[in-house]
């Protein structure tokens, strides 16, 4: 099976700071399966990148993604107050056929 | 706009079973594979299931499959999720969402189910 691991598991971080989220995986995963989703308190997650660094409609260029094989990332280039929630990278593969990470919450220092 | 409703969510005595739907407009529901997730504290986010945009294959999660069931009725524009034999384990938020090249580009607003005595 494979396993993402995500960290930090907690950032507290400022409105205008720039961050990067890691996501690795136990195994190479497909960069074309390689998502992020941004999920905030009572809300249902919301797809960020695809393709580990296509935007979705929508979404600020301030998001972007990178990575290949094991390991990936996710940059805000900088943070605004309405950014400060839980990230999730997923991946889409044969065993499971979906996983997620443990999710990286930000939070305003 | 895409829509994603569940419903069918509650309260439930280990053993019992629940028919979660959801119901999808803003969107030809016929030309999308649409899959299952749940999430809890503990767990975060799990696959539960998916299954193809005619509604012929479905595909389940080890700790679900035997006693849960994912079929469509697409004349209905809806999604279903029977779940059957439930264990306190089961206990989660359950989101639908749409399945697009191994992504879900949207989601239900997700639906509580509580399996306990």
């Amino acid at each position: 099976d494979i396993v993402l691991t995500q960290s930090p598991g907690t950032l507290s971080l400022s409105p205008g700071d720039r961050v990067t989220l890691s996501c690795r995986a136990s195994q190479r995963v497909d960069s074309l399966y390689l998502a992020w989703y941004q999920q905030k308190p009572g809300q249902s997650p919301r797809l960020l990148i695809s393709a580990t660094s296509t935007r979705a409609t929508g979404v600020p260029d301030r998001f972007s993604g990178s990575g290949s094989g094991t390991d990936f990332t996710l940059t805000i280039s900088r943070l605004e107050p309405e950014d400060f929630a839980v990230y999730y990278c997923q991946q889409y593969g044969n065993s499971p056929r979906y996983s997620f990470g443990q999710g990286t919450k930000l939070e305003i220092k | 706009e895409v829509q994603l409703v569940e419903s069918g969510g509650g309260l439930v005595k280990p053993g019992g079973s629940l028919r979660l739907s959801c119901a999808a407009s803003g969107f030809k529901f016929d030309t999308y594979s649409m899959n299952w997730f749940r999430q809890t504290p503990g767990r975060g986010l799990d696959w539960v299931s998916s299954i193809t945009w005619t509604g012929d294959k479905a595909y389940y999660a080890e700790s679900v499959r035997g006693r849960f069931t994912n079929y469509r009725d697409n004349a209905k524009n809806s999604l279903y999720l029977q779940m059957n034999s439930l264990r306190a384990e089961d206990t989660a938020i359950y989101y639908c969402a749409r399945l697009i090249n191994g992504y879900q580009d949207h989601w239900g607003q997700g639906i509580l189910v509580t399996v306990s005595s």
